[in-house]
């Protein structure tokens, strides 16, 4: 079965600096999302993402964040200038679009901010 | 978003069928009941949906009485790699992959030798 990948599958990054998440969506899917989780909570919606542009985004996804689809594979999650609160697992999702398909999420990146 | 509640955890053993029910009290006529699955470091993963009745998958059964207040989802003789957590989640359209998914905190299942 087609699966989303992730990586790296643990980041450890200085706090301030610049951190990118790579994922490889299911290819022939067209909505991609980015969700997090810090430790002991709940999976938190962060960005959703299709025709090449963010379709929704959640408060937590503020100017320090971006997403791209560089080049028709990849979906990359850009933090600029983390902070400690940003420690988390980030998972990236992504579907095909039609009705009653669920979404296929990756098994995450552990982001660690000193 | 109708909210849920449903156990924080639950123990059981091996080989026994294991029953989580999700209340809904407020579900709305054209919501969706749909139930995640989350095992520890990994990403959570779709078990199974339904509108009402009754309905079965290799992995899970998910039954929903007439008036859709609450659900239950059943598991059939589990193994200690049902270990994990398992959210409820009520919304319309149904949960789809064009759209974004709020998750609740679940219910952590421990299953024991």
């Amino acid at each position: 079965e087609p699966e989303v990948t992730q990586t790296p599958s643990h980041q450890v990054t200085q706090m301030g600096q610049e951190v990118i998440l790579r994922c490889v969506p299911i290819s022939n899917h067209l909505y991609f999302y980015w969700y997090r989780q810090i430790l002991g909570q709940k999976v938190e919606f962060l960005v959703s993402f299709y025709n090449n542009e963010i379709s929704e985004k959640s408060e937590i996804f503020d100017d320090q964040f971006s997403v791209e689809r560089p080049d028709g594979s990849n979906f990359t999650l850009k933090i600029r200038s983390t902070k400690l609160e940003d420690s988390a697992m980030y998972f990236c999702a992504s579907g095909a679009g039609t009705s009653n398909q669920p979404q296929h999420f990756g098994d995450g990146t552990r982001l660690s901010i000193l | 978003l109708a909210k849920t509640t449903q156990p924080i955890s639950m123990d059981s053993y091996e080989g026994q069928e294991v029953n989580i029910t999700c209340s809904h009290n407020n579900i709305a006529t054209n919501d969706y009941i749909t139930w995640y699955q989350q095992f520890p470091s990994q990403g959570p993963r779709f078990i199974i949906q339904g509108y009402k009745t009754k309905v079965t998958n290799e992995v899970a059964s998910l039954f929903i009485p007439a008036d859709r207040k609450s659900s239950t989802l059943s598991l059939p003789r589990v193994s200690l790699s049902d270990t994990a957590v398992y959210y409820c989640l009520v919304a319309d359209p149904p949960y789809s992959s064009a759209s974004k998914i709020i998750f609740g905190s679940g219910t952590r299942l421990s299953i024991r030798p």
